[in-house]
């Protein structure tokens, strides 16, 4: 059984840089499109992007010039992190495991999530 | 403000039907397939349907998905207590480039 789990700081300051990783267990890393995708308290999902294992990226337009995703195959992981984060940036963050290809992305695995909360 | 658009909730009695519906452009639903996810109080996500109509192992056929055109639909049968949640409809946007999900739907059954 895939697990994928979250781990990082659960506060942040408001002008630093928020750091996520999430462990694969369970299944290969190869494959497939690793992404993020955050929920604000009370709020939708909210895209952020995704690294494919072979190295290719995308990322949320609206987030782009502040995010970096990184995949490590030699530990199963994979990592977020967003830069000048603000009080709009507190949300819980999932990863998740993106299947993707010729007109199809969707999660079938998700992390439990981990809630960041920015404040000084 | 959401690039799909869902209704803010829907609810129906034990055992009856609901539908709810997603609704986007040419860019997104219009070109590429959709996935339904619900998501129980309090815990992450779970893929329900995938590629408009695909129920992963483990998902009842109580659910079910359907596109046309620029819409979907998540359909859910003989309703129970425990279906009570909140369902997001996501796909893939051509012009944005980017993951996109819908506001999201909260079912109350009554």
């Amino acid at each position: 059984q895939v697990r994928l789990q979250e781990s990082g700081p659960g506060l942040v300051k408001p002008s630093e840089t928020l750091s996520l990783t999430c462990t694969v267990s369970g299944g290969s890393i190869s494959g497939y499109y690793w992404s993020w995708i955050r929920q604000p308290p009370g709020k939708g999902l909210d895209w952020i992007a995704y690294m494919y294992s072979g190295g290719s990226t995308n990322y949320n337009p609206s987030l782009k010039s502040r995010v970096t995703i990184s995949v490590d195959t030699s530990k199963n992981q994979f990592s977020l992190k967003l830069s000048s984060v603000t009080a709009a940036d507190t949300a819980v963050y999932y990863c998740a495991r993106g299947r993707g290809g010729d007109r199809y992305y969707y999660f079938d695995y998700w992390g439990l999530g981990s809630l960041v909360t920015v404040s000084s | 403000q959401s690039v799909l658009t869902q209704p803010p909730s829907v609810s129906a009695a034990p055992g009856q039907k609901v539908t709810i519906s997603c609704s986007g452009s040419s860019s997104n639903i219009g070109n590429n397939y959709v996935a339904w996810y619900q998501q129980l109080p309090g815990t992450a996500p779970r893929l329900l349907i995938y590629d408009n109509n695909h129920r992963p192992s483990g998902i009842p056929d109580r659910f079910s998905g359907s596109k046309s055109g620029t819409s979907a639909t998540l359909g859910i049968t003989g309703l129970q207590a425990g279906d009570e949640a909140d369902y997001y409809c996501g796909t893939w946007d051509d012009s944005l480039s980017a993951g996109v999900f819908g506001g999201g739907t909260k079912l109350t059954v009554l």
